[in-house]
């Protein structure tokens, strides 16, 4: 059992250069949800989405967006890559329902932006 | 944007010892109290889910308490070992939605 599995695990992007991160997880989690993770910040909500065909912002969306197309997948896109957006960034899923679902979180993508 | 302050930022302890770190939170619209385990170079895994005022959870020699009407949970690790060597993250739903708010995290390192 896979879990949540994000690719690719590091990249390096130039200034305005794009990317696609992707999340897959094979539970049939509605909820999935993307963080960033910087020194000193914890985990920041970037988006998440509630079902497919669904995004909402979240904590830190600027820069950023963000497709359901599939249930199984969550993808992160840059569109035109910034230093400020180096970061180590996390992949999570939960099951519908209550706040007292826990997350699984995939290994995550360190991301430098040159 | 919820305010969830951990403390403290770090702590290194002697293997055997025991040790407690806390979470704070606003005690108005409680939902819920999560506690993440995050080791280095792995992906946070889930210790806790709290969510009645009252509550205590256990798992090994990890437990945690939970005040919703002062805003405090407390995660303590009776005679911490290498392996509890990690971040401790704590996060809360910030109101009926579906996010969850982190707060920065208790880096924790055992000594042998």
């Amino acid at each position: 059992n896979a879990g949540v599995t994000q690719t690719p695990k590091f990249r390096v992007l130039k200034t305005g250069q794009s990317m696609t991160l992707l999340c897959a997880q094979d539970m049939n989690h509605e909820y999935m949800y993307w963080y960033r993770q910087d020194p000193g910040m914890g985990l920041r909500l970037i988006h998440y989405s509630v079902g497919e065909g669904t995004t909402a912002k979240g904590e830190v969306p600027d820069g950023y967006n963000v497709s359901r197309l599939k249930k199984q997948n969550f993808l992160l896109g840059l569109e035109s890559a910034a230093p400020s957006q180096t970061s180590v960034y996390f992949c999570a899923s939960r099951q519908q329902g209550a706040r007292s679902e826990k997350l699984f979180f995939g290994s995550g993508t360190q991301l430098s932006v040159l | 944007i919820l305010n969830v302050e951990q403390s403290p930022q770090s702590l290194h302890v002697q293997e055997g010892d025991s040790t407690n770190f806390t979470c704070s939170f606003p005690s108005s619209n409680f939902y819920a109290l999560h506690w993440y385990r995050w080791e280095t170079a792995k992906s946070p895994e889930a210790l806790f889910v709290m969510t009645l005022n009252g509550d205590e959870k256990k798992k090994g020699r990890i437990s945690a308490t939970l005040n919703t009407k002062e805003g405090y949970s407390y995660l303590y690790i009776k005679g911490s070992q290498p392996e509890d060597s990690a971040t401790y993250l704590c996060a809360l739903p910030p109101d009926a939605g579906n996010m969850l708010t982190f707060g920065g995290g208790t880096r924790l390192m055992v000594k042998p």
